[in-house]
């Protein structure tokens, strides 16, 4: 079946340094990879996709690229604030149009 | 445009009791279901549906029932609570287009903290 791996948390940064949150999936055929972001207190948001091998997603200064031939899809910012603090979840679509496969998530602190 | 709503947002129950967490939609989407997130477990699929009267297991069903009876509503139930299911539960609809995601996007409620003691 599918499965998400992601490095486990927590993440503490300072300010304005540079952020890598791995996640790397198993799954058949040709899945479509998400990241998403959970601010205290509230429910998921997505933040970035990608949909096909080599693709970049990227949004609000993150990125991530579909790398097949590593089944990675690793998150990235060049510059993290405070505001970023939040908990990030790997995810995938498989076989299913409907149906996510989560990660289990990375608590990301930023300190001013 | 509210997206999806859930109710209560907090809720303490008894060992034994039962109880019943709504979520609505008012996007028109089909697809609908219900995750609960446990820390260092993820989100984990409880039950789903793909449209009215039609409704399917997830990975972790027992001792949870839905039903759906509008495109808009998808209560779940818990028949007899037990300290196993304090979680908080998250509903999410799913978009059949357009969005950030193209289609198939999914929309998460603000979730519910249930408390079993």
């Amino acid at each position: 079946g599918n499965s998400v791996t992601q490095m486990e948390g927590p993440v503490t940064l300072s300010e304005e340094a540079f952020l890598t949150i791995n996640c790397t999936y198993t799954a058949t055929g040709y899945p479509s990879l998400f990241w998403y972001v959970q601010y205290p207190g509230e429910g998921l948001q997505l933040l970035l996709k990608a949909t096909k091998a080599d693709d970049k997603g990227s949004n609000k200064g993150f990125e991530a690229t579909y790398r097949k031939e590593t089944t990675s899809f690793h998150l990235e910012k060049g510059s993290v604030q405070v505001s970023d603090s939040a908990v990030y979840f790997c995810a995938l679509r498989g076989g299913s149009n409907y149906k996510l496969t989560f990660g289990k998530g990375t608590l990301l602190t930023v300190n001013p | 445009n509210a997206g999806v709503t859930q109710t209560p947002k907090f809720q303490v129950l008894k060992t034994g009791q039962s109880m019943t967490l709504q979520c609505a939609q008012d996007m028109n989407h089909e697809y609908m279901s219900w995750y609960r997130q446990d820390p260092g477990m993820g989100l984990r699929l409880i039950h789903y549906s793909v449209g009215a009267g039609i409704t399917d297991q997830g990975e972790v069903p027992n001792g949870y029932n839905v039903s759906r009876s509008t495109t808009e509503d998808f209560p779940l139930r818990l028949l007899s609570a037990a300290p196993s299911q304090t979680s908080v539960y998250f509903c999410a609809s799913t978009t059949t287009g357009g969005g950030l995601a193209g289609r198939y996007e999914q929309y998460f409620g603000p979730g519910t903290r249930l408390t079993v003691t």
